[in-house]
């Protein structure tokens, strides 16, 4: 497709399962960016790549969090042992290159009960 | 820290009405961003400003940057319905590419 694909959209789990959410950078972007967005509020960083190199992981919460692009296109941001606290929409976007306007997914929205 | 605060938060206008929001930042970056975000979708890029002095406008909206004061006006010109919306300010944090968000402005355009 021609925007950013997130994977699931939504998604239910319980306390302590761990989860793994999908992103579909647009063809040709470089850059990659996962950011989690609370209700009612802007989205946070969480982490970002170029190419297949985690240039920035200063968001990510705890070591419960992870992500990877191993090929330098589609990248997973995984939750292990996921906590109540998770809950919140997870959001992908892509860039040319770092520094180019993001692109943002229709993201997934993550409910630990 | 740095810090990018939007105001106000929630704006109720008449259709009609013209309107300014504010997006105050911390950092000396050059590039600011605007997005809408209708209630459960996506972000929608609205502008790109690149430099002090910058200036894009697209239909009833127009926004500046004015790098030495650190600041970002979205104005809306004789609003309409359709422009109820939450807007977001973005920073890119100088030497990362990591944005950071404003606290959005929630719109509402009364007919």
């Amino acid at each position: 497709g021609a925007g950013v694909s997130q994977s699931p959209r939504y998604k239910v789990t319980k306390r302590g399962q761990d989860v793994a959410l999908r992103c579909d950078p647009i063809s040709g972007h470089v850059s990659l960016y996962w950011y989690r967005q609370a209700l009612g509020q802007g989205p946070e960083f969480l982490t970002y790549f170029n190419y297949e190199a985690q240039q920035d992981k200063s968001g990510l919460p705890n070591d419960r969090f992870s992500a990877e692009r191993p090929e330098g296109s589609i990248s997973t941001l995984t939750i292990q042992r996921t906590e109540q606290r998770d809950s919140a929409m997870y959001r992908c976007a892509s860039s040319l290159k770092g520094g180019q306007p993001q692109h943002f997914g229709d993201g997934t929205r993550l409910s630990i009960l | 820290e740095l810090k990018v605060e939007q105001n106000p938060l929630f704006l109720s206008m008449q259709e009609g009405k013209n309107y300014t929001i504010y997006c105050n930042y911390s950092t000396t970056s050059d590039r600011l961003y605007w997005y809408r975000q209708d209630p459960g979708k996506s972000l929608e890029s609205l502008f790109v400003l690149l430099s002090n002095g910058a200036v894009k406008q697209e239909g009833r909206l127009m926004a500046s940057l004015d790098t030495k004061a650190r600041l970002s006006t979205l104005h809306i010109t004789a609003a309409v319905h359709d422009l109820s919306a939450t807007y977001f300010c973005a920073v890119d944090d100088e030497g990362t590419y990591k944005y950071i968000f404003g606290t959005g402005t929630r719109l509402k355009v009364l007919a």
